[in-house]
């Protein structure tokens, strides 16, 4: 059964620094998904990852997968405050369509 | 397009009462989820469906039913509401084929049950 691990759980940093979200999961996923949700609102898609060594960037935010290490990571680069937010990833053990999330990480960018 | 809605926004329920939380997609989607995010916590998909007529369970199915007799409609019914049910709901579509990944999430129905 695939169980999905982020860490940390709560980020408080600066703006203008760099930080790292890490998103472990147990068992094969070759599909890792991440989202943004704002306090009070729906969930938005940011990055779909469909492979190993699958790199996409977006503005500040640029997602990786390593299905070999079971990781995938959401690095910020320069963060803004506009970028505060709980950011969730998700994987789907293949072709079942039930998709597991990770308990999320309330970023918290500080001006 | 009006995207995913979902109706209600707010409900109140007593224990033991029942409802349907309605959701609709004119995106013409095939895929529809239904989630539910309990304070603090990720998502956990109670069903979902990968076409009209065809629905199947999720991680926590039980004491839920959903049924899709349309490709634009995906209800999902509460039997005998217990407290524990108390959370918000989100249903979700995605596209057929290479987009299919790609997930869309209604606004919510934060549902409470005294």
């Amino acid at each position: 059964e695939l169980k999905v691990e982020q860490n940390p759980l709560f980020l408080s940093m600066q703006e203008g620094k760099n930080y790292t979200i890490y998103c472990n999961y147990s068992t094969t996923s070759d599909r890792l998904y991440w989202y943004r949700q704002d306090p009070g609102k729906s969930l938005e898609s940011l990055f779909v990852l469909l492979s190993n060594g699958a790199v996409k960037q977006e503005g500040r935010l640029m997602a990786s997968l390593d299905t070999k290490a079971r990781l995938s990571t959401l690095h910020i680069t320069a963060a803004v405050h506009d970028l505060s937010a709980t950011y969730f990833c998700a994987g789907d053990t293949s072709g079942t369509y039930k998709y597991i999330f990770g308990t999320g990480t309330r970023l918290k960018v500080l001006a | 397009n009006a995207g995913v809605t979902q109706t209600p926004k707010f409900r109140i329920l007593k224990i033991g009462q029942s409802m349907t939380l309605q959701c609709a997609q004119d995106m013409n989607h095939n895929y529809m989820y239904w989630y539910r995010q309990d304070p603090g916590m990720g998502l956990k998909l109670i069903y979902y469906s990968v076409g009209a007529g065809i629905t199947d369970k999720g991680e926590v199915p039980n004491g839920y039913n959903v049924s899709r007799s349309t490709t634009e409609d995906f209800p999902l019914r509460l039997e005998l509401a217990a407290p524990s049910q108390t959370s918000v709901y989100f249903c979700a579509s995605s596209p057929p084929g290479a987009l299919r990944d790609t997930q869309y999430f209604g606004p919510g129905t934060r549902l409470t049950v005294l």
